[in-house]
């Protein structure tokens, strides 16, 4: 069972235009965190966001929080091909002594200039 | 800080064979993990340790086993490999003191191809 689903999988688009990628479930999270993987490299944190309805912005991107705490997307306004990469995001569950991250499974943008 | 540190970078082994995959940061974090990453699966938790002498077991812990006897280091070890851990495998860490947040800072990888 996929906790975590990223829509779309994959998203081609031109420079300059403007996306949606969102993050849904059914489970509450603690908090919630996006990352970024170019090839060949780990993901890198973007974004931590911890209260429901929480908004993030982050130069051209902006991170919500949706009000339940179940769900979540990133905007791109006006992307760059700088901008391709794998976009994960990730939730934070209560495990005990540290709270365990479940991952989606991504969704990869390609920025054609 | 050079980080989060794995070795090796790539690496192809026949079946059966054994190896350790090696993850070292200088973070002083408390929390280290193992994911691998296989096409259209996301990142999935093999092991993890809040610790020095602590670990316990993520999503996918079978064919792995893992240690942690100091802070800085956590080697991931392979009995016996099989084609099916051909992945790529990375390393993270975490401060306790993240809380909920629990941001993790991940190693470059490690490509594992297994014949």
């Amino acid at each position: 069972t996929q906790l975590l689903e990223q829509s779309p999988q994959f998203l081609s688009i031109q420079e300059g235009e403007n996306l949606t990628v969102y993050c849904n479930s059914s489970s509450v999270f603690s908090s919630l965190q996006w990352y970024r993987q170019e090839p060949g490299e780990g993901p890198v944190l973007l974004v931590t966001v911890v209260t429901g309805g929480e908004v993030k912005k982050l130069k051209r991107l902006t991170f919500q929080f949706g009000d339940a705490r179940k769900d979540s997307s990133l905007h791109i306004t006006a992307a760059q091909p700088g901008d391709t990469g794998l976009y994960l995001c990730a939730g934070a569950r209560s495990g005990g002594s540290n709270y365990k991250l479940t991952f989606g499974k991504g969704t990869l943008l390609t920025v054609n200039p | 800080n050079a980080g989060v540190t794995q070795t090796p970078k790539f690496q192809v082994l026949k079946t059966g064979q054994s190896m350790t995959l090696q993850c070292a940061q200088d973070m002083n974090h408390e929390y280290m993990s193992w994911y691998r990453q296989d096409p259209g699966m996301g990142l999935r938790l093999i092991h993890y340790s809040v610790g020095a002498g602590i670990t316990d077991q993520g999503e996918v812990p079978n064919g792995y086993n893992v240690s942690r006897s100091t802070t800085e280091d956590f080697p991931l070890r392979l009995l016996s490999a099989a084609p099916s851990q051909t992945s790529v495998y990375f390393c993270a860490s975490s401060s306790p003191q993240a809380g909920v947040r629990n941001e993790q800072f991940f190693g470059p990888g490690t490509r594992l191809t297994v014949l």
